[in-house]
């Protein structure tokens, strides 16, 4: 009985390092949503992703995010060159593919970044 | 924009007392409805959902009922306990979209 599984559950990096985080979606879910999570914060959209393909990346940041959903494995959450802002939870979910906004999301445990 | 209103924390209870987090919300159309829980270092859990006005979501002893004419959707429990203690988030969904908007949670933490 997997649920959205997300890792590593910590992650610290040094200012301009690289952070990579991973999801693995429900077992036949085939629609993937990042958000992330800022200390006392709720959660804010970031990017909507089904396999192979960006949806909505209305709430990433223009420069040094970026999100893949390959045909195989998990989707990847990618920050280049990480700055002290860029600490928070990260938190992915996924839904089977209805597309009509009545579906719920389940989430996975999060990443949790410190950029040091 | 669709925007999800919730009251302040933290709210800080005895057991066996009677909980209220309000929640108001913005949205076009008819949006679902989320009540979502997140305990200490964990993610978040759904705790009860309505998607149409009037409905009303219940689980674990908690309800909320969607009010179009109030636009509301009140969490409430009739006794909390301590194993309640944790952050509760109000979220919408608007039709025909497929990414949640959340409020920006409450905190709650009950006493023995």
């Amino acid at each position: 009985n997997a649920g959205v599984m997300q890792n590593p559950r910590h992650l610290v990096r040094r200012r301009g390092q690289e952070a990579r985080l991973r999801c693995s979606p429900v077992k036949g879910h085939s629609h993937v949503y990042w958000y992330r999570q800022l200390p006392e914060e709720g959660l804010k959209f970031m990017v909507y992703l089904q396999k192979e393909n960006i949806i909505d990346e209305s709430g990433m940041p223009k420069e040094r995010f970026s999100a893949e959903f390959p045909k195989e494995g998990p989707s990847i959450l990618r920050i280049q060159q990480v700055v002290r802002g860029d600490s928070a939870a990260y938190f992915c979910a996924s839904s089977p593919g209805t597309g009509d906004g009545r579906t719920e999301a389940f989430f996975g445990q999060g990443t949790r970044l410190t950029v040091v | 924009g669709d925007s999800v209103t919730q009251m302040e924390g933290p709210v800080t209870l005895s057991e066996e007392a009677f909980l209220t987090i309000n929640c108001t919300y913005t949205a076009t159309g008819y949006p679902s409805l989320f009540w979502y829980v997140q305990y200490p270092g964990e993610g978040l859990q759904l705790l009860l959902k309505a998607t149409k006005a009037d409905d009303k979501g219940s689980n674990k002893g908690f309800e909320a009922t969607y009010r179009k004419e109030t636009t509301s959707f009140h969490l409430e429990k009739g006794s909390v306990q301590v194993s309640d203690s944790a952050v509760y988030f109000c979220a919408l969904s608007s039709s025909g979209t497929y990414k949640y908007i959340f409020g920006t949670g409450t905190r709650l933490k009950v006493l023995a």
